[in-house]
């Protein structure tokens, strides 16, 4: 059965603190892995996609790397308006997209 | 501007009551989704459909149904079978298979 699992559940910051948010998958032949972010009541926002290992991806203060087991959703010098759910998702052969738990990120000023 | 319409926004319903979510969208995309979120859980799949008039289940179907009439409306019932409905129920659609999908803003139900 494919999993994903996010870390950390929860990660507060100070404006400008870098940090990484991890997502690892047990997936069977991966035919994509996606980066969602979501505001508390609204549907999740895209952001990248990643087919290959070694591929990255940049927009803004937001950086998605990937590896054969796991994607690494970087945040550089980050301000308040980066505060979100990320959510990541993984996509074998088939239809569906199984999703993580998310990360909760709050970024104080 | 293209995207995805969710309605309505809030939604209560009554135990033993069916209440139908409705989800539109002007992609032109063939593949449509219904999630489910529980607070602090991912999205778990409920049904998803490639094309008009054919649909799968997803992980979580029990006491939920849908059709797919047109390309561009996935309507959701929730029947009075869904023992614990009260959830926010998020829409996408996919242009192709290996593609990123695109959201709704969700409906948030809850039984009264």
């Amino acid at each position: 059965e494919d999993q994903v699992t996010q870390s950390p559940e929860a990660l507060r910051l100070q404006e400008g603190e870098s940090s990484s948010l991890n997502c690892s998958y047990t997936v069977s032949g991966l035919r994509g892995l996606f980066w969602y972010r979501q505001d508390p009541g609204k549907g999740p926002e895209f952001l990248f996609t990643l087919y290959s290992a070694g591929e990255e991806k940049e927009k803004e203060r937001l950086k998605a790397t990937l590896t054969k087991k796991e994607s690494f959703l970087h945040i550089t010098a980050p301000k308040p308006e980066d505060s979100a759910t990320y959510l990541c998702a993984c996509k074998a052969a088939g239809n569906k997209l199984t999703f993580g738990g998310g990360t909760r990120v709050l970024v104080k000023p | 501007d293209g995207g995805i319409t969710q309605s309505p926004k809030y939604l209560f319903r009554k135990e033993g009551q069916n209440v139908t979510l409705s989800c539109e969208q002007n992609l032109n995309h063939d593949a449509m989704y219904w999630y489910r979120q529980d607070p602090g859980q991912g999205l778990r799949l409920i049904y998803y459909s490639q094309i008009v008039n054919d649909f799968q289940k997803g992980d979580i179907a029990e006491g939920y149904s849908v059709s797919r009439e047109k390309k561009e409306s996935f309507p959701l019932t929730v029947t009075s079978a869904q023992k614990n409905p009260t959830a926010f129920y998020l829409c996408a659609s996919r242009q192709h298979v290996d593609t990123e999908a695109f959201f709704g803003q969700g409906t948030r139900l809850t039984v009264v």
